[in-house]
């Protein structure tokens, strides 16, 4: 079954660029899923960030766009998220997960165990 | 962008009862709606996806409805595994909102 694992600095500093990477296992990254990442402030409930489609296609969420990029790298098998200008707000879980299907109408059925992300000085 | 709220935000109950928990999108979301249980620490798992369709391997005491732009999430008989967090999530049309969230507590 398909496992996601998150990776990345657990510390950035304020107005650095937040880098994470969510490494597929036991699938395709190329297969007919789309991949996401939400993260979850402390004591908040979850806040979809964005997806990415093998092809290259994404979708951000308004509030984050100006500051995101998420990239896919199918030969590693994993995709990626970057963050720029980060500020405390910022600080949080990050997720990564994927869809039921070829939609996001299945739901995200897999996810990551999830990456504590602080920014601070 | 579409709005959820979710009612109750709290709410504490006995293992073995009925519990019900709703969602209410701003604008019609045609049924795209996802529910999901969270434990802390732990990722959000998928229990419901398309409003009514239970995910493989989730418990039958588990169901959902609609009715217009109301969702609901059932729990017909509450387990001791099932003290957790619930979000409601619309998949219809970007951003993808999550809900507030209702924290199932043990009575």
């Amino acid at each position: 079954q398909v496992q996601l694992q998150e990776s990345g600095p657990g510390l950035v500093k304020p107005s650095g660029t937040l880098s994470l990477t969510c490494a597929v296992s036991g699938g395709s990254i190329s297969s007919s899923n789309w991949w996401t990442w939400v993260r979850q402030a402390p004591g908040k409930g979850p806040e979809w960030i964005g997806e990415i489609y093998h092809s290259g296609t994404t979708n951000y969420n308004p509030s984050l766009k100006s500051r995101v990029t998420i990239s896919i790298d199918k030969s590693k098998n994993q995709f990626s998220l970057k963050m720029s200008s980060v500020i405390a707000a910022d600080t949080a879980v990050y997720y990564c997960a994927r869809y039921g299907s070829t939609s996001a109408y299945y739901g995200m059925d897999v996810w990551g165990q999830g990456t504590t992300v602080t920014v601070s000085s | 962008d579409i709005q959820l709220t979710q009612s109750p935000s709290f709410l504490s109950a006995s293992v073995g009862d009925r519990v019900t928990i709703t969602c209410r999108a701003s604008q019609d979301i045609y049924n795209y709606l996802a529910w999901y249980q969270q434990k802390p620490g732990k990722a959000p798992k998928l229990l419901i996806y398309a409003a009514f369709t239970l995910q493989s391997g989730v418990p039958s005491r588990f169901s959902g409805s609609a009715s217009g732009t109301e969702f609901t999430l059932t729990i017909s008989s509450l387990q001791p595994e099932d003290f957790a967090t619930y979000y409601c999530q619309q998949l219809n049309s970007y951003p993808f909102a999550f809900g507030p969230g209702t924290k199932v507590d043990i009575k």
